[in-house]
């Protein structure tokens, strides 16, 4: 299996804009997670989907963020406008009931500049 | 509430010796799960080891353990022999319920020839 896919790598834009990360899943996990990564509040939980639902998105710090999960394999996390604080690693994680530990796999990051 | 700390911002261990990064948690739900994971530079986060709440026994995955005690909630990884390569940050976390974790600010390690 190719792993959690994120793209892009590495994002940079100017405040105001919008942005769109994506991420593919693991085949056949059925939970995705998406996260954010500073140096000042270290790895939160923003929000996790079960089954393409969210289940819980009390960490998506306000209405600038938004995350979809149209199908199984397949899900986006949108910033709209994207401010300069939001400059951070965005990760993508997935995992599914059949894991030995439910452990996640983590993709490699989008690393997001905001100007 | 969960809480998890890690109490090491940072670390120094020599080649080939073993290293203790520190972990405790916090929760009042009996059934939860506890797991190590590593960043190196890179940035990749790579899942190194699992412990359950209800196991008997301290997991081992190759040079790693854990050494779990219940008592004192606190869930210490063990690194032996310590390689170049094992430098990096090391994160510590909690899972309560199904998938709900909460990931501990992490000890950066480097390991010195």
């Amino acid at each position: 299996d190719a792993g959690v896919i994120q793209s892009p790598r590495h994002e940079v834009t100017e405040m105001g804009q919008e942005v769109t990360l994506r991420c593919k899943p693991i085949s056949g996990h059925d939970y995705l997670f998406w996260y954010r990564q500073t140096m000042m509040r270290g790895l939160e939980l923003l929000i996790y989907f079960n089954n393409n639902v969210p289940i819980d998105d009390s960490g998506m710090p306000e209405d600038r963020f938004s995350a979809k999960m149209p199908n199984a394999s397949f899900s986006t996390l949108k910033i709209q406008p994207s401010e300069p604080r939001d400059s951070a690693v965005y990760f993508c994680a997935s995992t599914g009931q059949y894991n030995s530990y439910n452990e996640q796999f983590f993709g490699p990051g989008t690393r997001l500049t905001v100007l | 509430a969960q809480k998890i700390t890690q109490t090491q911002p940072g670390m120094f261990v020599q080649e080939k010796e073993a290293v203790t990064l520190d972990c405790t948690y916090d929760t009042s739900d009996p059934s939860y799960g506890l797991f190590w994971y590593k960043q190196p530079s890179s940035g990749e986060m790579i899942f190194l080891i699992y412990q359950g709440s209800y196991d008997q026994q301290n997991a081992t995955e190759g040079r790693y353990s854990l050494n779990f005690q219940k008592a004192r909630k606190s869930a210490n990884l063990v690194i032996s022999a310590s390689q170049l390569g094992d430098s990096a940050m090391y994160f510590c976390v909690l899972r309560v319920g199904y998938q709900k974790v909460t990931f501990g600010t992490g000890t950066k390690l480097q390991v010195i020839p």
